[in-house]
């Protein structure tokens, strides 16, 4: 069965440029999670997608949205980059059939800003 | 406000030996409780879990303890292997409502043979 997974690997941006990163879940899944890991910080819940809608959103400025598709994939963009948002993004999905939705991460994409 | 807190960026042992990892939470209404691993270039992947209800759980080599009243969980590694060395995350969530994890800031386990 495959696993999540995430494109692209790597990514180098300038400040004030756009970025989108892709997510597709482990098929079955339904539930797709986005987290921030910034140097030093653990992972940072920005948002989480279920059957197509945004079910919930972390402590993140309006710069960065996404959205999941009909076949459960989904995007996050962040628009107008600044530096601080150089980080690993980690994509996640679950099943809500799981006992307690255990979550399955992808190996992330790597986004360097300049 | 760090919710979830791992207090020891990294920690070193010798193999063979227990490892411990830490990790604090702040918010009483968490009620399910996870360890991640995470290796170079991948991403974390579960390890354990436990639930509120409980103050211990086991899975071959690894084990979970949970101080409510402390708030405080601990990952216990007998014995420890090169193997093992990685990046572990705590995490803290709720089991109804928002699903979405609370991680810490992980800390790094070097398994020294």
């Amino acid at each position: 069965e495959a696993g999540v997974t995430q494109s692209p690997t790597h990514l180098i941006k300038t400040r004030g440029q756009q970025v989108t990163l892709r997510c597709s879940p482990i098929s079955g899944h339904t539930s797709v999670y986005w987290y921030q890991q910034a140097l030093g910080l653990g992972l940072q819940f920005l948002l989480w997608y279920d059957e197509g809608e945004e079910r919930n959103r972390g402590n993140f400025p309006p710069r960065f949205s996404g959205r999941q598709f009909p076949n459960y994939s989904s995007e996050l963009n962040v628009n107008a980059l600044e530096l601080e948002d150089s980080a690993l993004y980690l994509c996640a999905s679950s099943s809500q059939g799981l006992p307690y939705n255990e979550q399955f991460f992808g190996p992330g994409t790597r986004l360097t800003v300049l | 406000d760090q919710q979830v807190k791992q207090n020891s960026p990294s920690l070193s042992v010798q193999e063979g030996r227990i490892s411990i990892l830490n990790c604090d939470y702040t918010n009483s209404m968490f009620d399910y409780f996870l360890w991640y691993k995470k290796y170079p270039a991948e991403g974390p992947t579960f390890l354990i879990s436990i639930s509120s209800i409980k103050d211990k759980n086991e899975d071959g080599r690894f084990t979970v303890f949970l101080n409510k009243s402390a708030k405080h969980l601990s990952l216990h590694i007998v014995p420890s292997q090169p193997g093992d060395s990685a990046v572990y995350f705590c995490a803290a969530s709720f089991t109804s409502g928002t699903y979405k994890y609370i991680f810490g800031t992980g800390t790094r386990l070097k398994v020294l043979a």
